[in-house]
């Protein structure tokens, strides 16, 4: 059974770095053509990828917020770690850990998704 | 950046009836394209990818078509279960990107 579960803080303040963790199981990010990515999702809004790490630990990362992203993996603790540097208000958002099990960037496996409010 | 619309908005529909959502994108993107269906407090679930393909244990009444620019999802006989949110994506470039989301509504 494939799972994915995002951790995390639930609130953080204006200007801080958040740190969000997913921990994967029934699948190995080492398997050729795994993938596993953010995406989130303001209140009421619709979704928007953010950042999405390889098997090969190449990396993609939403142009519109590049210099405030960083995807890593941990193949040892079957995890994902996304940090945004500088998070605002307009950040909050559901962030939801994905994974891509395939040749091309569809999400078949998606976390339950964990809500952050940036507020101070 | 690829841009993706979806209409309409919203669709107020009856269980039984056929539907049609709809998912334009602002270049071609040949059939690089997915659907997901959201319902309230939950994750998205993954319907359609390749533009016409079903994913593992999706229903057979859920079909997609398309390429290039235009893609359609059909629900051939609405259930109850159905009444959600739909967003269609794109993968031929990146960004990848969304559409803003079709709602189906009881009528």
């Amino acid at each position: 059974q494939i799972t994915l579960k995002e951790s995390g803080p639930t609130l953080v303040k204006p200007t801080q770095t958040l740190t969000l963790t997913c921990t994967f199981s029934g699948f190995s990010l080492t398997t050729n053509g795994v993938g596993v990515g953010w995406i989130r999702q303001p209140p009421g809004k619709a979704l928007e990828w953010l950042a999405l790490i390889y098997w090969d630990d190449d990396k993609r990362y939403n142009p519109s917020l590049k210099s405030r992203l960083t995807i890593i993996r941990d193949i040892s603790e079957n995890q994902v770690v996304l940090t945004m540097t500088n998070m605002d208000p307009v950040d909050t958002a559901t962030y939801y850990c994905v994974r891509r099990f395939s040749t091309k960037n569809w999400f078949d496996s998606w976390g339950q998704g964990t809500l952050v409010t940036v507020s101070s | 950046e690829i841009v993706m619309t979806q209409s309409p908005a919203t669709l107020s529909v009856s269980p039984g009836e056929r539907v049609t959502l709809s998912c334009r994108a602002s270049q071609s993107v040949t059939s690089t394209l997915a659907w997901y269906q959201q319902k309230p407090g939950q994750a998205p679930r993954l319907l359609i990818y390749a533009a016409s393909t079903r994913a593992t244990g999706i229903p057979a009444r859920f079909s997609g078509s398309g390429s290039g620019t235009g893609f359609t999802l059909t629900i051939s006989s609405l259930q109850s279960e159905d009444f959600a949110i739909y967003y269609c994506q794109q993968y031929n470039n990146w960004p990848l990107t969304f559409g803003q989301g079709t709602r189906l509504e009881i009528k």
